[in-house]
């Protein structure tokens, strides 16, 4: 099955920073890529997803990186806020064969005014 | 709820009590799913559905069962062959006919063994 291995576990910036959080699968079938945001007790909430077939894609602050050939794919936050403080989670599935998305252990971030 | 429902937000169950999370959505999602969230970690699959009356394992299915009987409700039981059940509950679900692909979750059940 697929393995979703993410990192850093926490990582800690000034405001105004760019954060960058990676992700790594081991299952080369695996086409779609999310990344969730999760407050504390609260649901996670979809902020950018990307398919296989497109190497970035950006919204506003955020911008995801693919790498099909080594299998990595990252998140890139730019000009970080308070409100970005939360724990991010990549994930990985074949959204052509069940959507089944295996995720990564998750990395919160903390945003220093 | 943003079109999914679990209930109830907090359960508390006894040792050897089986009990059922309730998970219901008006999306008409065509997939459900249930994962399992333990402080600090990641989410586990738990158990997923593509359709009605079908319904596979995922990861972690040992000591859950689940059902499938409506396309909008999709209820986790957790039995009391779960040694360890005390975790964040989250049922999702998904459109698999068209190109949106990403999950609407519902807001979880805490589950508290006492």
């Amino acid at each position: 099955g697929e393995n979703v291995e993410q990192h850093p576990s926490t990582l800690s910036v000034q405001e105004g920073d760019s954060a960058v959080i990676k992700c790594t699968y081991s299952d080369s079938a695996s086409n779609y890529f999310p990344w969730y945001k999760q407050e504390l007790g609260k649901r996670p909430q979809l902020i950018i997803d990307i398919r296989s077939n497109v190497g970035e894609k950006k919204d506003q602050r955020i911008a995801v990186t693919l790498n099909k050939t080594a299998k990595h794919f990252s998140l890139h936050i730019t000009e970080t806020q308070p409100e970005d403080s939360a724990v991010y989670f990549c994930a990985a599935s074949q959204y052509n064969a069940g959507n089944m998305l295996t995720f990564g252990g998750g990395t919160r971030l903390m945003v220093k005014p | 709820d943003g079109g999914i429902t679990q209930s109830p937000k907090y359960l508390f169950r006894k040792e050897g009590q089986n009990v059922t999370l309730s998970c219901e959505q008006n999306l008409n999602h065509d997939a459900m799913y249930w994962y399992r969230q333990d402080p600090g970690q990641g989410l586990r699959l738990i158990y997923y559905s593509q359709i009605v009356n079908d319904f596979q394992k995922g990861d972690i299915a040992e000591g859950y069962s689940v059902s499938r009987e409506k396309k909008e409700s999709f209820p986790l039981t957790v039995t009391s062959a779960q040694q360890n059940p005390t975790a964040f509950y989250l049922c999702a679900s998904s459109d698999l006919s068209d190109r949106v692909y990403g999950y609407t979750f519902g807001s979880g059940t805490r589950l508290t063994v006492v």
